[in-house]
């Protein structure tokens, strides 16, 4: 089936720093990524719709200049939380669309800012 | 405003017995439904999904059933077995309009 790969599974960063986070669709293309934040004992939270070659499409509320997404091409997508602060510790979970795959997920990144 | 709701924030169910979780959307134009589980510090897993054209599909112990007119979805586990439990999510897209939401999740519980 359909693989997601996305790392790191964990980090911890200073304060002030960035951080990238990998999406990669192992054995597909996908056409579409999504990038959800988890709080804890909360739902999924979308943040973010990136289309290979084209700018994200942020949902409400997100920062787009805090929240960088790139999806360069079909089987990439990487999301950087830049001047991260502790407020912004939190899971980070990619998911990929690709015809016939459908949707599949990461297995998610857990972020701790110090 | 919510695309999709999943009214039971959390369910506890004995041992062997039937879990039904439900999930509710508010727009008809949704042409494919799934079901994830999901365990604590993990991305979620894919379970069943369902097509529009569809009102029920069945794989092993789980089985959605989708009410288009009530715009419902749920899914069934039968027999519950402890490790089932987890959160489960429903998710509902929009294939032309490549739009996928996700529900609040449910949290199941099953008791040994």
């Amino acid at each position: 089936g359909a693989v997601v790969s996305q790392h790191p599974s964990w980090v911890i960063c200073k304060s002030g720093t960035s951080v990238k986070i990998e999406c990669r669709s192992l054995d597909f293309q996908a056409t579409t990524m999504f990038w959800y934040r988890q709080f804890p004992k909360q739902s999924l939270m979308l943040m973010a719709t990136s289309n290979e070659g084209s700018k994200a499409t942020y949902e409400q509320g997100v920062e787009k200049d805090k929240f960088l997404i790139n999806h360069a091409s079909l089987t990439l997508s990487t999301l950087t939380v830049t001047s991260a602060h502790p407020e912004d510790s939190s899971f980070y979970i990619c998911s990929a669309w690709g015809l016939n795959y459908g949707y599949t997920f990461g297995s998610g990144t857990r972020l701790t800012v110090v | 405003d919510q695309q999709v709701k999943q009214n039971s924030p959390s369910l506890s169910v004995q041992e062997g017995r039937i879990s039904i979780l439900n999930c509710d959307y508010t727009n008809s134009m949704f042409d494919y439904f799934l079901w994830y589980k999901k365990y604590p510090a993990e991305g979620p897993t894919f379970l069943i999904s369902i097509s529009s054209i569809k009102d029920k599909n069945e794989d092993g112990r789980f089985t959605v059933f989708l009410n288009k007119s009530a715009k419902h979805l749920s899914l069934h586990i039968v027999p519950s077995q402890p490790g089932d439990s987890a959160v489960y999510f429903c998710a509902v897209v929009h294939i032309t309009g490549n739009q996928f939401y996700f529900g609040t999740g449910t949290s199941l519980t099953v008791i040994p």
